[in-house]
């Protein structure tokens, strides 16, 4: 099994433009969730979905959005970039019978200038 | 409201010494309690979690935890330290009967370990 994996692993975006994420689990996952991470700060969750067709707002929502057309993926989209969206993200997964094991995959790191 | 705090941004030990990585944590209810580690350019790895039952957790590559209810912590030891378990240690906590979505991470913990 791959695990989790994401792409890019880096990328550099001007104010305003927009890209998505891309994050794959091969693990037959229920359950997957998007974080950002910040210098010197724990791990935010942006987005999370329990299923195909299901997603919810996590803590930090705003300027991102995202869709589950499939078990496997769970893109993560930004409309207009920030410099506040400057950080490192990570896709992770978990079953749901025991979403306390999340495994992550190696993170995508952007920057917006 | 559910909070960790590591109050150690970095920690230093000799090879061979114990280790010692602090974690506290405040929820409403009873916790869940985990320990995620994070080498260079890559995600977090579960390491261990505390759910119910035995105080002492013992995880992957030799580490284990304790969890003390009185004193809200969760420490993360290692009775000697490699050179190779430097990285960043994430202590996560989430309240019982609530989803995974729910877990608060802290800021992280750097660990180096000194040959």
């Amino acid at each position: 099994n791959a695990g989790v994996t994401q792409t890019p692993k880096f990328r550099i975006l001007k104010i305003g433009q927009s890209m998505t994420l891309q994050c794959t689990q091969d693990m037959n996952h229920n359950y997957m969730y998007w974080y950002r991470q910040d210098p010197g700060m724990g791990l935010k969750l942006i987005y999370y979905s329990v299923g195909a067709g299901i997603t919810d707002k996590g803590e930090v929502p705003n300027g991102y959005n995202v869709s589950r057309s499939t078990t496997e993926d769970f893109p993560l989209r930004l409309e207009l970039a920030a410099p506040s969206q400057t950080s490192v993200y990570f896709c992770a997964s978990s079953y749901p019978q025991d979403t306390d094991t999340q495994y992550f995959g190696p993170g995508t790191r952007l920057t917006v200038l | 409201a559910q909070s960790v705090a590591q109050p150690e941004d970095q920690v230093n030990v000799a090879e061979g010494n114990p280790l010692t990585v602090k974690c506290t944590y405040s929820v409403s209810g009873n916790p869940y309690l985990f320990w995620y580690v994070q080498y260079p350019n890559r995600g977090l790895q579960f390491l261990l979690k505390y759910i119910t039952g035995d105080n002492l957790v013992k995880g992957s590559y030799g580490f284990e935890a304790e969890f003390n209810k009185s004193q809200t912590s969760f420490h993360l030891k290692k009775p000697s330290a490699l050179v190779s378990d430097s990285a960043l240690y994430f202590c996560a906590v989430r309240e019982r009967n609530t989803g995974g979505f729910k877990t608060i991470f802290g800021a992280g913990t750097r660990l180096f370990v000194k040959a």
